[in-house]
């Protein structure tokens, strides 16, 4: 069993949807949560970090940790085409070294 | 300031051949991770180096080497090649978050293929 499991998709949303995007994992001293997106060709860039559990908002999207059922979650509001991309979940606990997941594939269509 | 940058950008190779990937991090970085990317493993952390010293080490096989200059820039390279290493390979730096971890920073990859 990986570490951090993410169901790699795609999943595919009209434009306009609400997206939510999912990984669990199972070591319990992992306390950063971070969001990465990846677009084709590219390498993958941050797009949000949580620590411990709770909710994190930043624009359209928000960020949800819930440690006591290990599940991290990802919620893009008012989903547009330019949100087409991979989108890993990665946790870490002392280490800075991150632990990602295989990566969502998410396609929104107009 | 310039992104991460890495070289070549695509690579076909056959088994039993080796290989050598670049790596130049963002100016004033002073580690680089290598990364190797699958759809069936995802992205798996390979090693790092800081100022010439490898301080971590994933779990790949001895095959999997690599070397960091006094420039910062990183190499990997890959003796004896299978089938298998065929992957995205990814570097990346890294800087301090507010919080405790780190962001890390991707250059666009190198994508090798193993015939």
């Amino acid at each position: 069993q990986k570490e951090v499991e993410q169901d790699p998709g795609p999943l595919s949303v009209p434009e306009g949807a609400i997206v939510s995007l999912n990984c669990t994992y199972s070591n319990s001293a992992f306390q950063y949560f971070m969001w990465y997106r990846q677009y084709s060709r590219k390498g993958p860039e941050l797009l949000m970090y949580t620590y411990s559990s709770g909710n994190k908002e930043d624009g359209r999207f928000t960020a949800q940790v819930d440690k006591s059922s290990k599940y991290i979650s990802l919620f893009i509001r008012d989903s547009q085409p330019s949100d087409s991309a991979t989108y890993l979940c990665a946790t870490s606990g002392g280490s800075y070294i991150p632990t990602f997941g295989r990566g969502t594939s998410l396609i929104v269509h107009p | 300031k310039a992104g991460v940058t890495q070289t070549p950008r695509y690579l076909i190779k056959t088994r039993g051949q080796q290989v050598t990937l670049s790596c130049s991090p963002i100016s004033g970085h002073r580690s680089v991770s290598w990364y190797q990317q699958t759809p069936g493993q995802g992205l798996q952390f390979l090693f790092e180096y800081f100022s010439e010293t490898q301080r971590n080490k994933g779990n790949f096989p001895g095959r999997f080497s690599g070397r960091q200059f006094s420039n910062s820039r990183s190499e990997m390279n890959v003796s004896t090649l299978e089938l298998g290493d065929s992957a995205l390979y990814l570097c990346a730096s890294r800087i301090p978050l507010a919080g405790g971890t780190d962001e890390q920073f991707f250059g666009p990859g190198t994508r090798l293929t193993v015939l």
